[in-house]
């Protein structure tokens, strides 16, 4: 069955900061990778996402990600933090065959000053 | 331009009722998608619609049922309530029917079930 670990329920990181959130994935064939945050009262937010190609993609709000298919992970990462960077962050895995999506547990992350 | 709208916002139901959610999908997308975040989880995959039709299902009981509209919006239905139902309901709305379109969600319906 496909599954998506985030191995960190929550991190804590000063603002300026670089921040990697870590993603590992269980599929077969080449999965279709994306992040997303979720802001309090605010709606899920699509991130970046992975079809194929350059396995380093790059999102929105200065965010990158990197495909790496031998360790199955899709580790988010950003240079220098912001504190309105601090939200939940959820990894997640779209199967083509059955046409489902499979969101990890989140990271929710702290910034302090 | 209006986003994705859900009705109602909170909702209090108990065990054994029905409740019946909605999803306004943005202007021009015909598929829908509804998922069920429970607190502290991340969401979990109920449905997806594409033009009118069934798409994708998750794994959830015959208890939860929806469909969409000409017009493309989307109810969810979920009968017999258990306490277990209480979560955040999401509604996604994409422009086509793949898990690769970026999918645009509402602000959810918040059902508590007592």
């Amino acid at each position: 069955a496909q599954s998506v670990t985030q191995p960190d329920i929550h991190i804590t990181v000063s603002e300026g900061a670089s921040l990697e959130l870590r993603c590992n994935y269980s599929y077969g064939a080449t999965p279709y990778l994306f992040w997303y945050v979720q802001s309090p009262g605010q709606g899920l937010q699509l991130l970046l996402k992975y079809f194929s190609g350059d396995t380093l993609v790059q999102g929105i709000k200065g965010f990158e990600a990197e495909f790496k298919r031998s360790q199955s992970s899709f580790n988010l990462r950003k240079p220098s933090v912001h504190w309105s960077d601090a939200a939940e962050y959820f990894c997640a895995v779209g199967e083509n065959t059955g046409n489902q999506f499979y969101f990890g547990t989140g990271t929710s992350l702290t910034v302090i000053p | 331009d209006a986003g994705v709208t859900q009705s109602p916002t909170h909702l209090i139901k108990t065990r054994g009722q029905q409740v019946t959610l909605r999803c306004s999908p943005i202007s021009g997308h015909k598929s829908v998608s509804w998922y069920q975040q429970v607190l502290g989880q991340g969401p979990q995959f109920i449905f997806q619609y594409y033009e009118k039709e069934e798409r994708g299902r998750g794994n959830f009981p015959d208890r939860f049922s929806a469909r969409q509209f000409p017009n493309y919006s989307s109810e969810l239905n979920v009968n017999a309530l258990l306490l277990g139902d209480s979560a955040l309901y999401l509604c996604a709305s994409s422009s086509a029917g793949t898990v690769y379109n970026e999918q645009f969600f509402g602000p959810g319906t918040r059902l508590t079930v007592l």
